[in-house]
């Protein structure tokens, strides 16, 4: 069974940082894709940054509005997806799930239960 | 950025009823765009990809269509389990973007 794991959200001030854990398991973690989302109190679906595959050099994608303060990166051998989240702003209050990409379609197939971030003084 | 805007906001239907979600595209995108359901405090789970494709373990009443800027997803039968919100995804290019979301709630 596929499952994805977040954990390290919390509490942080404005300018500060956190770190973000997604732990994979019941699949072979390094064929995929994998992403992050976010998603507001109330609000939509935001995606947030993207790192692929060993095959496809492990690069990444940021949204314009994370781009420069959080880098996603992934430990193929530890089955784990990070997201290093510095100078955090009171916006990027949300909770941030981990999503799979389908080998051969690239859509999300698997998403983690999500991690709440708060950013507040 | 390509923008995906969907009609309506918010849908008010019964169990039993035939309803149909629409996501309009800022440019054309081809098939890439996926529908996703959402509860509330729960993770989305992928119902629809390449437009209408229907994702394995999704019930049949589920059905997707369209391409280039307009797309819709269909649910024939309302059941208890389909209230919830809905939103729609392109993997066209970067961004990644989600349409706001349709709220369907039991009338």
């Amino acid at each position: 069974e596929v499952q994805l794991v977040e954990s390290g959200g919390g509490l942080v001030q404005p300018g500060g940082s956190l770190r973000l854990s997604c732990a994979a398991s019941g699949f072979t973690f390094s064929d995929h894709y994998m992403d992050w989302f976010r998603q507001a109190p109330g609000k939509g679906l935001e995606w947030v940054a993207r790192s692929r595959n060993r095959a496809s050099s492990y690069t990444t994608e940021y949204a314009a509005s994370v781009k420069g303060r959080f880098i996603i990166s992934r430990d193929d051998s530890k089955n784990s997806l990070y997201l290093q989240m510095n100078s955090l702003k009171t916006e990027d209050t949300a909770v941030y799930f981990c999503g799979r990409g389908n080998m051969a379609t690239r859509y999300f197939d698997n998403w983690g239960q999500g991690t709440l971030v708060t950013v507040s003084s | 950025d390509i923008q995906l805007t969907q009609s309506p906001s918010f849908l008010s239907a019964s169990v039993g009823d035939r309803v149909t979600f629409t996501c309009r595209a800022s440019q054309g995108i081809g098939i890439y765009l996926a529908w996703y359901q959402q509860k509330l405090g729960k993770a989305p789970k992928l119902l629809i990809y390449a437009a209408s494709t229907l994702q394995s373990g999704v019930p049949s009443r589920f059905s997707g269509s369209g391409s280039g800027t307009e797309f819709t997803l269909t649910i024939s039968s309302l059941q208890p389990e389909d209230f919830a919100t809905y939103y729609c995804q392109h993997l066209s290019s970067y961004p990644i973007t989600f349409g706001q979301g349709t709220r369907l709630e039991i009338k």
